[in-house]
This record gives C-alpha cells, structure tokens and sequence, in this order.
C-alpha cells in the first residue's frame, strides 16, 4: 500500500538545523502536514497546509515541499525537540489520508 | 479549544468487536472527526472520518471491518472495528478538525485497546 517514506532517526546538535524528509509521490494536489509526537503523548501538529504553523509552534519550525518531498526543517534545535516526527498527506481528490513512517528526532 | 475524551474497554477478545466512545467539546456543521491508532511502538494509522452531515470516510485497508457514526446531539462520535485480532492492539486517538479536512489539530488523550483471549 501507498506510504511516505521518512528516515527512521535524525540527530543533531542543540542550536543546529533540523531537516526530515518525507518522500511521496508529487505533492502538487495534496496537502502536508507534520506532527510532533513526545513519549506517552498524543501527536501534536506542528506544520499545515505545506508550511503554515499553528499559532503556539515556535517559528523555528518551518515546512517546504520540492516535487516529490516534503521537508521539516526545525532551525536552532532544543533539547525539547527531541521527539518522533509523522508527515501526513490528504489528497482532495481520493479524501484519504497517509502518514509517513515517522523520524525521531535526538538531540545530541 | 477542542477537547476529546475516548472510553471503551480496554481488552478485547479476538474476533470480537472493538467498541469506542469519543466525547467532543464542540460539534456543528463543519466538524470532522476520525479515529487514528498507533500499535506500541509504530507509526500512525487513520481509520476512517465523520462528517457533523453524516458523511463517512474510511481507510480502504480497514473499510470492511470499520463503521463509524456519530451522535451531533450528544457530541459523540463512534467506532466499531469488527473481527479484531492481536494486530489491532494499538493506541487510538480520537482527533477532530473544524473547517478544512486536511490536517488534524485536537487530539484526545488515546485510549490503549488490546486483543487477546
């Protein structure tokens, strides 16, 4: 069945740059969104609509899409950070909706 | 502020039905709410969506097994996943979204549902 790939785990230094991929096919009719998911908690979003951030999300957190890849890039990494990360793709013409395998995030 | 609290049992034989209960907040013409789950350890899984209209939609790899239902009047909304087995343990969260489908912005607290005899 269909999937968005994500590499299993990124690391990086407090105050470094963040970026997980989320590998589909092309996004051009579908929306991307990611959610940050902390042990024992429920997800939480983070990015909407490609790149917009919900009011509350530092604006370290930023999205982007190129072709067929949607990228989180968290700028100026904290320890609370530290997290699994899940794309997630609607397509408006099938209503479905994917999410990607999941990154977690250490910070070193 | 949405709030979502799910109930169920907690256990559930196999090849029974998986009952769950989400009690929302907030409910009207432009709600949508779905079930997602997460089996210990993995990644997540959406079930399946509730329109506030009555309108269903559901993830084809679970289709037939899955209804779901809501009751607007009492600001609940429902699952039933028939035939369960082990590989239905999971986590699953009640999330709802006012507006635009395309994201998921309030999630319940989750509820831990296992399978076995």
């Amino acid at each position: 069945s269909y999937v968005l790939t994500q590499p299993p785990s990124v690391s990086v230094a407090p105050g470094k740059t963040a970026m997980i991929t989320c590998g589909g096919t092309n996004f051009g009719t579908k929306s991307v969104s990611w959610y940050q998911q902390k042990p024992g908690q429920a997800p939480v979003l983070v990015i909407y609509f490609d790149s917009d951030r919900p009011s509350g999300i530092p604006d370290r957190f930023s999205g982007s899409i190129s072709g067929t890849t949607a990228t989180l890039t968290i700028s100026r990494v904290e320890a609370g950070d530290e997290a699994d990360y899940y794309c997630q793709e609607w397509n408006s013409d099938t209503d479905l909706y994917v999410f990607g395998t999941g990154t977690t995030v250490t910070v070193l | 502020q949405v709030q979502l609290q799910g109930s169920g049992p907690r256990l559930v034989k196999p090849s029974q039905t998986l009952s769950l209960t989400c009690n929302v907040s907030m409910s009207g013409g432009r709600y949508h709410w779905s079930w997602i789950r997460q089996p210990a350890g993995k990644g997540l899984e959406w079930i399946g969506r509730f329109h506030a209209s009555g309108d269903t939609n559901l993830n084809p790899s679970l289709k037939s097994r899955v209804t779901m239902f809501g009751d607007t009047s009492k600001n609940q909304f429902f699952l039933n996943l028939r035939s369960v087995t082990a590989a239905d343990t999971a986590v699953y969260y009640c999330v709802s979204r006012n507006g635009d489908p395309s994201f998921f912005d309030f999630w319940g607290q989750g509820i831990l549902v296992t399978v076995s005899s």
